[in-house]
C-alpha cells in the first residue's frame, strides 16, 4: 500500500498553462505539505495544511493554489505556468507530536517532475 | 542566517567503512526536532533517523546513528559498514517548536560509496 501517493509523476506543459498535480496519504496523518525542489535539490517548503486549514504559506506565488478538501487530501494548482516553476514537487504527510507519539517524522511522495518549456 | 547548515557538497566513502555527514544547526527554540533523509537516485525521500532536542541519549536506526552534539548545535549523521545502495543524497533537517509543522532542509550531501 502507497503511504503518500501524487499525481502524476511527470508533467510536460507549456508556458502559459494551468495544470494540478494531485496528492493523497492513507496514513491517517493530520498534516500535509507542498515542497519544491529545484534543480541543485534544494528542498523547500511551499505550503503546509494542519485538519484542511492552511497553516503555512511561504512567499509562494499567487498563481499557485493549494486545496485540501479532506484530510487525507492536497492537491496543488499552477495558474499560467513560467519556466522558472520547472522543478519536482513533492507532497508530505505528517502527524503532530503527543504523548504516544515521540517523533514527527514526514512521508514523502514520489515527487512529480514539471517541465515547463 | 542559515537554520540548517551542510558543509560538504559531496563525500566518497570506501564500501564496508563508516562515513560521517555533517549538518549544524541554529535554533533558539529549546524544543525542536532533527531529521536525516535519503534520497536516491531514483528520487523519493526517504526518511532515516530523528532526535529531539529533549532526547538524552543519540538516535539510532540500524546502520544509522546521529551524534548529537546540543551545545555544539550539531547532528551528525554516522553510516557504518557502508553500502553501494548507500549512494544518494542525504538532507539535514530540523522542525523548530513542537507545532510548527514547519521543516526546514539543508542543502545536502552526495554521497557516493566505491566498491
Amino acid at each position: 500500500d502507497t503511504a503518500v501517493s501524487q499525481t502524476p509523476k511527470y508533467l510536460v506543459t507549456q508556458m502559459g498553462n494551468d495544470k494540478s498535480i494531485k496528492c493523497e496519504q492513507n496514513l491517517g496523518h493530520d498534516t500535509m505539505y507542498w515542497y519544491k525542489q529545484d534543480s541543485k535539490k534544494f528542498l523547500k517548503i511551499m505550503f503546509s495544511y494542519n485538519n484542511k486549514e492552511l497553516i503555512i504559506n511561504e512567499t509562494v506565488p499567487n498563481r499557485f493554489s493549494p486545496k485540501s478538501p479532506d484530510k487525507a487530501h492536497l492537491n496543488l494548482h499552477i495558474n499560467s505556468l513560467e519556466l522558472g516553476d520547472s522543478a519536482v514537487y513533492f507532497c508530505a504527510s505528517s502527524q503532530a507530536l503527543t504523548s504516544g507519539r515521540r517523533r514527527d517524522e514526514q512521508y514523502f511522495g514520489p515527487g512529480t517532475r514539471l517541465t515547463v518549456t | 542566517a542559515q537554520k540548517i547548515t551542510q558543509t560538504q557538497p559531496g563525500m566518497f566513502v570506501q564500501e564496508k567503512e563508516a562515513v560521517t555527514l555533517d549538518c549544524t544547526y541554529d535554533t533558539s527554540d529549546p524544543s525542536y526536532g532533527l531529521f536525516w533523509y535519503k534520497q536516491p537516485s531514483s528520487g523519493e525521500m526517504i526518511f532515516l533517523i530523528y532526535q529531539g532536542s529533549y532526547d538524552q541519549q543519540n538516535a539510532t536506526e540500524g546502520r544509522y546513528s546521529l551524534n548529537f552534539q546540543k551545545a555544539r548545535k550539531s547532528a551528525n549523521l554516522v553510516i557504518s559498514a557502508s553500502q553501494l545502495g548507500d549512494s544518494a543524497m542525504y538532507f539535514c533537517a530540523m522542525r523548530e517548536g513542537p507545532g510548527t509543522y514547519k521543516y526546514i532542509f539543508g542543502t545536502g550531501t552526495r554521497l557516493k560509496v566505491l566498491a
